[in-house]
């Protein structure tokens, strides 16, 4: 099983839906993340969160929103999707104890019509 | 806003030659840098990470830094089919609060 799973892996809804991705991990990290990937813009970081009671924005949070349940679990919502929020989302996890490195799962595609 | 660029390639080597990638960062506070490598349809991995100038190695790999110039590169030796994907430099420029900056790749194409 992987450390990092994502769920849905696939996901195609309409515009105006509400959409949650979640995202949970065995690894016992700290540090949880949501990146989302569109072809020619690469990785861009959406939220980050570095225990259950913290929240941050990254670069691009509008239109998004967060909530770290418990330490392994990080969830992605979408309160209304719209068509440029189709992409490849990826959530990552990280632990503050090491170098740095970022552990990723396999990936949520999400498709708006 | 911190940038990260990179040559978006492709960038197409013959099996058994080096390839060579290349990575700049606007943010002359960055203390970390990371070389991921991405499959299509899969998710990054990382290769290797640098935070000293001068070079690192890992098998075939080597990573290469200058903080003066912004610069970090990875050099694959011996380059074979398998190692063909999509290379992400990313920068950590927040110190303990790692938040990476991903640029957006170099698609490499090792042919046999």
């Amino acid at each position: 099983d992987a450390d990092v799973t994502q769920t849905p892996r696939n996901r195609i809804t309409k515009t105006g839906k509400r959409i949650m991705l979640e995202c949970s991990q065995t690894k016992g990290h700290d540090r949880m993340y949501w990146y989302r990937q569109d072809p020619g813009l690469g990785l861009r970081l959406i939220y980050y969160s570095f225990d259950v009671k913290d929240i941050n924005k990254g670069e691009i949070s509008d239109g998004y929103s967060v909530s770290r349940q418990a330490q392994a679990k990080f969830s992605l919502s979408l309160e209304s999707a719209i068509p440029n929020q189709t992409a490849l989302y990826f959530c990552a996890t990280g632990d503050s104890k090491n170098t740095g490195e970022l552990f990723f799962g396999e990936g949520s595609r999400l498709t708006v019509l | 806003q911190k940038e990260v660029e990179q040559n978006s390639g492709p960038l197409s080597v013959p099996e058994g030659a080096i390839a060579s990638l290349n990575c700049t960062y606007s943010d002359q506070g960055s203390q970390s840098f990371f070389w991921y490598r991405q499959y299509s349809g899969k998710s990054p991995e990382l290769i290797m990470f640098i935070y000293s100038n001068g070079d690192k190695e890992d098998g075939r790999f080597t990573a290469q830094l200058n903080k003066a110039s912004q610069y970090v590169s990875l050099l694959i030796r011996d380059s074979q089919p398998s190692d063909s994907a999509t290379y992400l430099c990313a920068v950590n420029s927040g110190g303990s609060n790692y938040k990476l900056t991903f640029g957006k790749g170099t698609l490499l194409t090792v042919n046999p």
